[in-house]
């Protein structure tokens, strides 16, 4: 089993839906999650932290499930510009708390 | 604040040939990482470092190597390029472990 696994996609949502994506990670003892969007030919950036309990900026909403190892991201009332890549990042490995990336989800939003 | 910066933004390379990858920042981080990304895929770390004079290897060290003599400084030197090497290469910093991390643009490297 990879470490960070993701469905690369592309997951093709019109405008408006609402579409969600999974990560699922092996490292029972990791530590920190994110979500960062990464648009074509350029640097991934922070989308946002994902928190245990759960956390919402705006659209987008991020979830921890420590028992079956996964995090998620559910963004509502897709938009044109939300089309991107999502990459999922997983620190501790080995206990140095080293990230690890998912491939990444591709998100095409369409009028 | 520039943040995250890297030179060049574009190279091609002879196999056989050498090169660094310059990346600098200047928020005082004390983590900064080497990925490699090739199409379609994910980052793969090549190297990082936790402060100055400190380095470790990642997933996919073979055919590079770093130093960090100040906190700013993280360059990445490849030695004898291959076909292989052909990648967009990022540099991140974070704060410290598990924080969140900042990219600078990359460098597309074309080894032929």
């Amino acid at each position: 089993r990879k470490e960070v696994e993701q469905d690369p996609g592309p997951f093709n949502v019109p405008e408006g839906a609402t579409v969600a994506f999974n990560c699922t990670y092996s490292n029972s003892a990791s530590q920190s999650f994110f979500w960062y969007r990464q648009d074509c030919r350029k640097e991934p950036k922070l989308l946002m932290s994902v928190y245990s309990s759960g956390n919402e900026d705006g659209r987008f909403t991020a979830q921890l499930n420590r028992a079956s190892q996964y995090i998620s991201l559910l963004i509502r009332d897709s938009k044109l510009s939300d089309s991107a890549t999502y990459l999922c990042v997983v620190n501790g490995r080995g206990g140095s708390y080293i990230p690890t990336f998912g491939r990444g989800t591709s998100l095409i939003v369409h009028p | 604040n520039a943040g995250v910066t890297q030179t060049p933004k574009f190279r091609i390379l002879k196999i056989g040939q050498s090169m660094t990858l310059q990346c600098a920042q200047d928020m005082n981080h004390n983590y900064m990482y080497w990925y490699r990304q090739d199409p379609g895929m994910g980052l793969k770390l090549i190297y990082y470092s936790v402060g100055a004079g400190i380095t470790d290897k990642g997933e996919v060290p073979n055919g590079y190597n770093v130093s960090r003599s100040t906190t700013e400084d993280f360059p990445l030197r490849l030695e004898l390029a291959a076909p292989s090497q052909t990648s967009v290469y990022f540099c991140a910093s974070s704060r410290s472990s598990g924080e969140t991390q900042y990219f600078g643009p990359g460098t597309r490297l074309l080894v032929l």
